[in-house]
């Protein structure tokens, strides 16, 4: 079974500065990949970034970088450079590569970001 | 933007009756999935395809059929709504079903059942 936690119901975050968004992950799987996706208040669901478990470097996508500690089991999002544009509900979600679950996308229950002026 | 268009975007009906939410895709993947988003819950995964008239269960399936006669295509159908099933009903796509390809969504439905 795999789980995702998120423990930061909601941040806040001033405009221009950067934020972290934690999430840490359980598996069984040796092999699995890490994603985040964007659901803004509109509510569709935007996929950000992604860093599979054997990714030697850490994921970075435009402002989006991938905090990866495999043994510490964290996958951190970080956002640098805050826009306005960037206050939206954050999921941290796992897929495995075998099994049962390997069809599935596990999310985490998110983390709401507001970007301040 | 993944090619995914959710019909409709917004339902309200009463409890007992049939519902079928369609989900389209023009990016001729193979990989179909029907996901809900609850409060507290994230999403989860109901049902999901690997291909023309191939589906499987996914996490939270009970009082959910699916049927995909299209490659494009992939309904799901609620045969006898309950208050329960109030949810964001979100379908994603993807190339392949195993290994660390993203899924891409469509837009949701909000789906009300009185």
């Amino acid at each position: 079974a795999q789980k995702i936690t998120q423990t930061q119901p909601g941040m806040f975050v001033q405009e221009k500065e950067a934020v972290t968004l934690d999430c840490t992950y359980d598996t069984s799987d040796p092999s699995y990949g890490l994603f985040w996706y964007k659901q803004p208040s509109s509510g569709e669901m935007i996929f950000l970034i992604y860093q599979g478990s054997y990714d030697q470097q850490n994921a970075t996508e435009g402002r989006y970088s991938l905090n990866f500690q495999k043994a510490r089991k964290s996958a951190n999002l970080v956002i640098s450079a805050s826009q306005l544009g960037d206050s939206a509900m954050y999921f941290c979600a796992m897929k495995g590569d075998s099994g049962a679950g390997s069809y599935q996308l596990t999310f985490g229950k998110g983390t709401k970001l507001s970007v301040i002026p | 933007d993944a090619g995914i268009t959710q019909s409709p975007r917004h339902k309200v009906t009463e409890t007992g009756t049939p519902v079928t939410l369609r989900c389209h895709q023009t990016e001729n993947h193979r990989y179909m999935y029907w996901y809900r988003q609850d409060p507290g819950h994230g999403l989860r995964l109901i049902h999901y395809s690997y291909g023309v008239k191939d589906t499987d269960k996914g996490e939270v399936s009970d009082g959910y059929s699916v049927s995909r006669s299209k490659t494009e295509d992939f309904l799901l159908t609620l045969e006898s709504a309950t208050s329960s099933q109030t949810s964001v009903y979100f379908c994603a796509i993807s190339e392949k079903g195993q290994g660390h390809q993203p899924q891409h969504f469509g837009d949701g439905t909000r789906l009300s059942i009185l």
